[in-house]
């Protein structure tokens, strides 16, 4: 079974929208954590915010928001008042295990195109 | 905030050699750091974690041999691709967590693109 599902290959929004990006886990750990890097075409990985499993509010990095459902195990990314600069691969991931053995597991991704 | 480097940023090689990458952690020390291998278009596939000190822990289907890791400071991990083949041509980018703190994100390095001919 898929660890982490980003079921949006791509996506399109116009510039100054807010997009959704989905992302749904699977994991039987109660401590973990939810990430979303931003991946531009020249390959760096750019962290964006952090959900912790523990977290009761969301997390909320000036225009990303990350929208936690514990109970749905859903994760998704909304970025509001998108910029061209936005457009990239987006990919969610996620840290489980205990203590020195954890690891992170990344989805597969959803690449957003931002229109003006 | 944290930095890591990674080096080379490309290398373009003749199948056989070997290839070694570089992976450092500017201003923090990194107990663990993980390597990954990207392919075009693709989800980054974790290769191994590299623990300072100790042997790497390998995921399922990655080859020890071939891609050795060696983890000698808590500030440097490196990977080689042992004779490498066309094969092994893809995106390789590694990362590193602040020690001890678990609930930091992991840092990553730019990534090295490897292309063997």
């Amino acid at each position: 079974a898929q660890k982490i599902t980003q079921t949006q290959p791509g996506m399109f929004v116009q510039e100054k929208e807010a997009v959704t990006l989905d992302c749904t886990y699977d994991t039987s750990d109660q401590s973990y954590g939810l990430f979303w890097y931003k991946q531009p075409s020249s390959g760096e990985m750019i962290f964006l915010i952090y959900q912790g499993s523990y977290d009761e509010q969301n997390a909320t990095e000036g225009r990303y928001s990350l929208n936690f459902q514990k109970a749905r195990k859903s994760a998704n990314l909304v970025i509001s008042a998108s910029q061209l600069g936005d457009s990239a691969m987006y990919f969610c991931a996620m840290r489980e295990g205990p203590g020195g053995y954890q690891k992170v597991t990344f989805g597969t991704g959803t690449k957003l195109q931002v229109i003006p | 905030g944290a930095v890591v480097s990674q080096h080379p940023s490309w290398v373009i090689c003749k199948s056989g050699t070997s290839v070694k990458i570089e992976c450092r952690s500017l201003d923090f020390q990194a107990t663990t750091m993980f390597w990954y291998r990207q392919f075009p278009k693709q989800s980054l596939m974790l290769m191994a974690t590299s623990n300072e000190g100790s042997k790497a822990t390998y995921e399922q289907g990655v080859e020890k041999d071939k891609f050795l890791i060696n983890h000698a400071s808590l500030t440097l991990s490196t990977l080689t691709v042992t004779s490498a083949h066309p094969e092994d041509s893809s995106f390789y980018i590694c990362s590193a967590r602040v020690s001890g703190r678990g609930n930091q994100p992991q840092h990553f390095g730019d990534g090295t693109r490897l292309s063997i001919l």
